[in-house]
């Protein structure tokens, strides 16, 4: 059975401090993991996208990495602010024929103090 | 105007009563989706359309319906709304497989 896990389940970290992200898959197989941010009472929205091909991708001060042997990734935010408080979403889709089929973690809710 | 719009965006009922929710966008996608979230888990997909008049259920499909007239609308029914339905639900529409999925505001609705 296809599944994404994510760690930790939450996080609390002063601003300016930095954070990781984990996300585990056994999406198989793997067409692209992208991660979400949603704020609280909002919809997801996307962050990044990780192909098979890419270990790194930046978005400001967003990093995502994908070990695709060991199908893991992790998102890397750097000096932290407090709108970056919100649940990061791990979402990896399938290729071939589960195409089209995305798998969701449970999230990660990171809060961010002043 | 977001792109996709969803109506209501709160909503308080009884249980047994019928429930509509309404989802339009303007994207110019195929693909739309209704998930439900639930607090601290994940989102669980409903039921998904690729076209006018497809429809395919997701894992949670029971004591749902969906309906698409139109591409651009894909309405979520609860036909006898239960208390356990009380969840965040989301509509979402992609242009194409393992695309970016492009989510409503959501719609919360409580079951009393």
């Amino acid at each position: 059975k296809n599944q994404v896990e994510q760690s930790p389940q939450s996080l609390i970290i002063l601003e300016g401090k930095n954070c990781t992200l984990q996300c585990n898959y056994t999406v198989s197989p793997f067409s692209n993991l992208r991660w979400y941010k949603q704020d609280t009472g909002r919809g997801p929205v996307s962050l990044t996208i990780m192909t098979f091909s890419e270990n790194t991708k930046s978005n400001g001060r967003y990093t995502a990495t994908l070990d695709a042997d060991t199908k893991q990734s992790s998102l890397h935010i750097t000096a932290s602010q407090l709108s970056d408080s919100a649940s990061y979403i791990c979402v990896v889709s399938a290729a071939g024929t589960n195409a089209g089929k995305s798998t969701f973690g449970d999230g990660t809710t990171l809060t961010v103090k002043p | 105007d977001a792109d996709v719009t969803q109506t209501p965006r709160n909503r308080i009922t009884k249980t047994g009563k019928r429930i509509m929710l309404e989802c339009s966008q303007t994207k110019g996608h195929d693909r739309m989706y209704w998930y439900r979230q639930d607090p601290g888990l994940g989102l669980r997909l409903i039921y998904y359309s690729f076209d006018v008049k497809d429809i395919n259920k997701g894992e949670i499909s029971d004591g749902y319906s969906v309906s698409r007239q139109a591409q651009a609308k894909f309405s979520l029914s609860l036909e006898s709304a239960i208390p356990n339905q009380t969840a965040l639900y989301f509509c979402a529409t992609r242009d194409r497989d393992a695309g970016e999925l492009f989510f409503g505001e959501g719609s919360r609705l409580t079951v009393l």
